[in-house]
């Protein structure tokens, strides 16, 4: 059974600061995704990565995948308070089309 | 382009009650599935289903949960006699190919159902 794991759990940091969250995963998978959640709100897409090694940007934030590491990192460059919300990491089992979501982390940027 | 659209936003039902959950996918999907989420944790899945068929339902509990996608018509989860614990948000995904491909699931903006 693939199991997805997050951390940390819950992240408050300072406006202008930097942080990394981390996803792993327990099996095989290059399809991983990354999503944010305000409280009460649906699911906005932030990354698919497709491949090993690849690695995305858009604005504050950059995600990438290391597939043999099964490893995602979600990097926070110099936080506003905009971004706070729930980020959830995703990963695709394949031929099972389904995803596997992490516990998530739930971030505050304080200012 | 209207997204993916469920309804209603909110639900109330008494223990015992039927729930009905609609799904319409993006336009130009045929995948549709359906997640839930309860408070503070990430979504687990139930269900993924193309146009009248069932692929995969090992998310579902065994009893009073049903799903369907019929050739016309939404994508419907249908939870019988509901009871305390299924109050929780459910959520519905669509996706143009099996397994997301390049551009992923597009969730909707989900149905919070809430038994008294």
């Amino acid at each position: 059974e693939l199991k997805v794991e997050q951390n940390p759990l819950f992240l408050s940091m300072q406006e202008g600061k930097n942080y990394t969250i981390y996803c792993n995963y327990s099996t095989t998978s290059d399809r991983l995704y990354w999503y944010r959640q305000d409280p009460g709100k649906s699911l906005e897409s932030l990354f698919v990565l497709l491949s090993n090694g690849a690695v995305k940007q858009e604005g504050r934030l950059m995600a990438s995948l290391d597939t043999k590491a099964r490893l995602s990192t979600l990097h926070i460059t110099a936080a506003v308070h905009d971004l706070s919300a729930t980020y959830f990491c995703a990963v695709d089992s394949g031929t099972a089309s389904k995803l596997t979501f992490g516990t998530g982390t739930r971030l505050q940027v304080t200012l | 382009n209207a997204g993916v659209m469920q309804n209603p936003r909110h639900l109330v039902r008494r223990r015992g009650q039927e729930a009905r959950l609609r799904c319409s996918p993006m336009k130009g999907h045929s995948h549709v599935y359906w997640y839930r989420q309860l408070p503070e944790e990430g979504l687990k899945f139930m269900v993924y289903l193309q146009k009248e068929n069932i692929i995969d339902e090992s998310g579902m509990p065994k009893e009073r949960f049903s799903a369907e996608f019929p050739k016309e018509g939404p994508s419907i989860l249908r939870i019988q006699q509901v009871v305390r614990g299924d109050s929780a948000a459910y959520f519905c995904a669509s996706s143009p190919l099996q397994s997301g491909g390049r551009g992923g699931y597009t969730f909707g903006s989900g149905t919070r159902l809430t038994v008294v």
